[in-house]
């Protein structure tokens, strides 16, 4: 079985740019969360979506939306990149319970899109 | 709020040695607890979780953690390190409903030949 696809695997873009980062989550899974990685860091909760409808967000800036297709694939979009946004972007998705709750938690991670803003 | 904090950022260890990666939780509420683990320029995997069964858990490559609600710890073990374990380790918090994984800041495991 396939796991949680993300594309592109790298890029880089020039500040001022805007970007749009896609995933596909485990077939099954409802529920696709996006975290960002800076370099040295613990991955940082950005947002969550479940059954295409925002369930949770990080502390960041309106600058990052996201959103949940009908087939679960998710797009996460940063306008007006910072040198600050360069960091690895990772996706994962989980077997949420019919609530979108936590049920057990685990999230099954991506190998992430990582993003160089120049 | 939930938060976790992981103490020293970089462990060394001997091959064949006991492996010690120390996790300590903030949580109002009995949380669920995970270790993922990292290797270079790929994702997360999971490790282990506990979800308020058995207090020590067993995970996969021979890791095991004990939650430990007195001390608020959940500390990650191995008995003998394996060059293969060398990655980054993060402990993570979450609550049943909750709609994120907290994570802490990891710790990135060496192992000396």
């Amino acid at each position: 079985d396939a796991g949680v696809t993300q594309s592109p695997t790298h890029l880089i873009k020039t500040r001022g740019q805007h970007v749009t980062l896609r995933c596909s989550p485990i077939s099954g899974h409802k529920s696709v969360s996006w975290y960002q990685q800076v370099l040295g860091q613990g991955p940082q909760f950005i947002f969550q979506y479940y059954e295409k409808e925002e369930r949770g967000r990080g502390n960041f800036p309106d600058r990052f939306s996201a959103r949940q297709f009908p087939n679960y694939s998710s797009e996460l979009n940063v306008n007006a990149l910072l040198l600050g946004d360069s960091a690895l972007y990772l996706c994962a998705s989980r077997p949420d319970t019919g609530t979108g709750g936590g049920g057990t938690g685990e999230l099954f991670f991506g190998e992430g899109s990582r993003l160089t803003v120049l | 709020a939930q938060s976790v904090t992981q103490l020293g950022s970089h462990v060394s260890v001997s091959e064949g040695a006991l492996v010690l990666l120390r996790c300590n939780y903030s949580s109002s509420v009995p949380p669920y607890l995970f270790w993922y683990v990292q290797y270079p320029n790929q994702g997360l995997q999971l490790l282990l979780k506990y979800t308020s069964a058995a207090t020590l858990v067993k995970g996969i490559n021979g890791f095991e953690a004990e939650f430990k609600k007195s001390e608020t710890s959940f500390h990650l073990t191995k008995p003998s390190a394996h060059m293969s374990d060398a990655a980054e380790y993060f402990c993570a918090v979450s609550l049943y409903s909750a709609s994120k994984i907290i994570f802490g800041s990891g710790t990135r495991l060496s192992i000396r030949p």
